[in-house]
């Protein structure tokens, strides 16, 4: 697979518990996000995204929570599985546009 | 459906090459975007084309040009390749805009020697 990735954080969890990966972001105007998941040697997929008018998504085992007043945003897993395992990151954008401000992601393991 | 397809899946050149980066997607979007990847960081937007016929530049154009030849195809052109090049190149596309699902392909890993 692509080298992408070799110096990222890493969070290992026990496969069943539940995963919460965290992003950090830096514009404060930034009104939509969205989390992806990257498997070794594929191209990012969309996992669940989130508008700024709201505080908590949920999608189908995964939850997105927004907090404004720190900047902050988080992708919880429920159930973790071995396929979980993956790349994700978050990214933001102002004003619904193009340019999106992608983070370097955290590296999921998911343990037997 | 195919979805979104790029070749080569792998290339390597040597510094003042140039080379072009395919992209088609068969699901009739309208935006198309190139981006590239570096170890440790986030993907960075090269170009992107709203519609057939236009472009506009991202965050980092500066060595690339591109050409949205027809709806389903959008190519990421290398002049003349410099080390500095050498990246993972993603190329997305999505129904009309950048808030709409993005969809990837599988990547082109580049190496400038």
């Amino acid at each position: 697979g692509e080298s992408v990735g070799l110096h990222l954080p890493t969070l290992s969890v026990q496969e069943g518990d539940n995963s919460i990966i965290n992003c950090a972001y830096s514009n404060s105007a930034s009104d939509y996000f969205i989390w992806y998941k990257q498997e070794s040697g594929k191209g990012p997929q969309f996992i669940i995204d989130i508008r700024s008018n709201m505080d908590k998504r949920q999608g189908q085992r995964v939850t997105v929570l927004l907090n404004k007043t720190v900047k902050h945003l988080s992708l919880q897993i429920a159930a973790t599985q071995p396929g979980d395992s993956a790349v994700y990151f978050c990214a933001e954008t102002e004003n619904y546009g193009q340019n999106f401000v992608f983070g370097p992601g955290t590296r999921l393991s998911v343990l037997p | 459906n195919a979805g979104v397809t790029q070749t080569p899946k792998f290339q390597v050149l040597k510094t003042g090459q140039s080379m072009t980066l395919q992209c088609a997607q068969d699901m009739n979007h309208n935006s198309m975007y190139w981006y590239r990847q570096d170890p440790g960081m986030g993907l960075r937007l090269i170009y992107y084309s709203a519609s057939e016929g236009t472009t506009d530049k991202g965050e980092v154009p500066n060595g690339y040009n591109v050409s949205r030849l027809n709806k389903r195809e959008f190519s990421l052109r290398l002049e003349s390749a410099a080390p500095s090049q050498t990246s993972v190149y993603f190329c997305a596309s999505s129904v009309r805009t950048a808030t709409d699902t993005q969809y990837f392909g599988p990547g082109t890993r580049l190496t400038v020697l």
